[in-house]
């Protein structure tokens, strides 16, 4: 069974830095890109990062300089260091798995971790 | 960036009805599209990818169609469990983007 597992949320100040982590578990980790996507309180869906197998990155204009994405293949973790955080990186972090395995068709996020809280208030 | 936009915004329908979501792309996307449906308080489910495959485990009431620029999701016959957030995502750029979300409510 697939499971991606946060954690490292909570209140920070505007300007402070946090570290949220997603464990994975219930497939091969090194083989599928893995991603961050947040949701503002009442907003959609954004992506914010992404981490491909080959460990290419690539970031939202809006975090970019900010935030940096990491993977531990050898522990089956993804990683988001968020530094600068502003008032409106308040969200919940959901880290997602990458359908796409090279082989088949599939696409999308096929798995989602249960997200974790991120609130940025002085 | 690709942007994509989701119409409508909100949608009133009731039970047994067959409802329609749109999708546009702000550029050609082939095929390289998925659907979620999201509950609050939950994280999004994958209902739909390529476009029109089904994800396993999703009832066939579900239906995806559309290539290039413009897409829809079709629920064929509405059930109380659909009542939920629907967005549409797609995968071709680096950073894969998301529609704004359509809201579909008991009528």
């Amino acid at each position: 069974e697939v499971q991606l597992v946060e954690s490292g949320g909570g209140l920070v100040r505007p300007g402070g830095s946090l570290t949220l982590s997603c464990v994975a578990s219930g497939f091969t980790f090194d083989g599928y890109a893995m991603h961050w996507v947040r949701q503002a309180p009442g907003k959609g869906l954004e992506s914010v990062s992404v981490i491909r197998a080959s460990g290419g990155t690539h970031y939202a204009d809006s975090v970019k300089g900010r935030f940096t994405i990491a993977r531990h293949n050898s522990q089956n973790t993804l990683f988001l260091q968020m530094n600068s955080l502003r008032i409106e990186d308040t969200a919940v972090y959901y880290c997602a798995k990458d359908a796409q395995d090279g082989y088949s068709a599939r696409g999308g996020f096929d798995y989602w971790g249960h997200g974790a809280q991120v609130t940025v208030s002085s | 960036d690709i942007q994509m936009t989701q119409s409508p915004s909100t949608l009133s329908a009731s039970v047994g009805e067959r409802v329609t979501i749109t999708c546009r792309a702000s550029q050609s996307i082939s095929r390289w599209l998925a659907w979620y449906q999201q509950k609050p308080g939950k994280a999004p489910k994958l209902l739909i990818y390529k476009a029109s495959s089904l994800e396993g485990g999703v009832p066939p009431r579900f239906s995806g169609s559309g290539s290039g620029t413009e897409f829809t999701l079709t629920i064929s016959s509405l059930q109380p469990d659909d009542f939920a957030t629907y967005y549409c995502q797609q995968y071709i750029s680096d950073l894969y983007s998301f529609g704004q979300g359509t809201k579909l409510e008991i009528k």
